[in-house]
């Protein structure tokens, strides 16, 4: 399967901690997207990059922070996690940051803070 | 910034019913509007979408309308199955590869 990956599926951790979360893009596309879905809701836009430069920012607080690596695989960040942090957290790829390439979600990673 | 209201939140049908379900968003610079389906536990999946300059398309028994004077746009699924059960979110945002802004969700639920 050639799709979005993400890692790890499941993650459990504690309020304070930090976390990090992984996205690889399907093979081509050079924009990933973060976004977060809180059961229940639609997914809320958190960062977009492309070309390895942050090209969008959602209204979250400084807590996350993200980076794009040279094979535009991504990383997600988020220090001294709250209870409120506990959500899905999807990445979409797409082939430009613009333009008429659509956006591709992976399997998502559900974080829990306790 | 963009807000997509989306209605209903829930949505009961009985098999080979049609399901309708309805968006409205604000920022008139929007110009793509695509439709996911969101299984339990499951990615969202991109089933169809429409761009500014068309105001309808289908595919098979899928359908969605854009109205862009107001501001809204809707799903239709004809004869709907069991496998059609599922989360669906609409979304808009300028093109296609930049952010999405989405609606809250409506919960299909078709009954055999």
């Amino acid at each position: 399967d050639a799709g979005v990956t993400q890692s790890p599926t499941h993650l459990i951790k504690t309020r304070g901690q930090h976390v990090t979360l992984r996205c690889s893009p399907i093979s081509g596309h050079k924009s990933v997207s973060w976004y977060q879905q809180v059961l229940g809701q639609g997914p809320q836009f958190i960062f977009q990059y492309y070309e390895k430069e942050e090209r969008g920012r959602g209204n979250f607080p400084d807590r996350f922070s993200a980076r794009q690596f040279p094979n535009y695989s991504s990383e997600l960040n988020v220090n001294a996690l709250l209870l409120g942090d506990s959500a899905l957290y999807l990445c979409a790829s797409s082939v430009r940051g613009n333009g008429p390439y659509e956006q591709y979600f992976g399997p998502g990673t559900r974080l829990t803070v306790t | 910034g963009e807000n997509v209201e989306q209605h209903p939140s829930t949505l009961s049908v009985q098999e080979g019913d049609s399901a309708v379900i309805k968006c409205t968003y604000s920022d008139s610079a929007s110009n793509y509007f695509p439709w996911y389906k969101q299984e339990l536990g499951k990615r969202p999946q991109l089933i169809i979408d429409i761009r500014s300059n068309v105001g309808e398309k289908k595919d098979q028994r899928i359908a969605v309308t854009l109205n862009k004077t107001a501001k809204h746009f809707s799903l239709h699924i004809t004869e709907t199955q069991p496998e059609d059960s599922a989360v669906y979110f609409c979304a808009a945002s300028m093109t296609a590869g930049n952010k999405l802004t989405f609606g809250g969700g409506t919960r299909v639920l078709v009954k055999p």
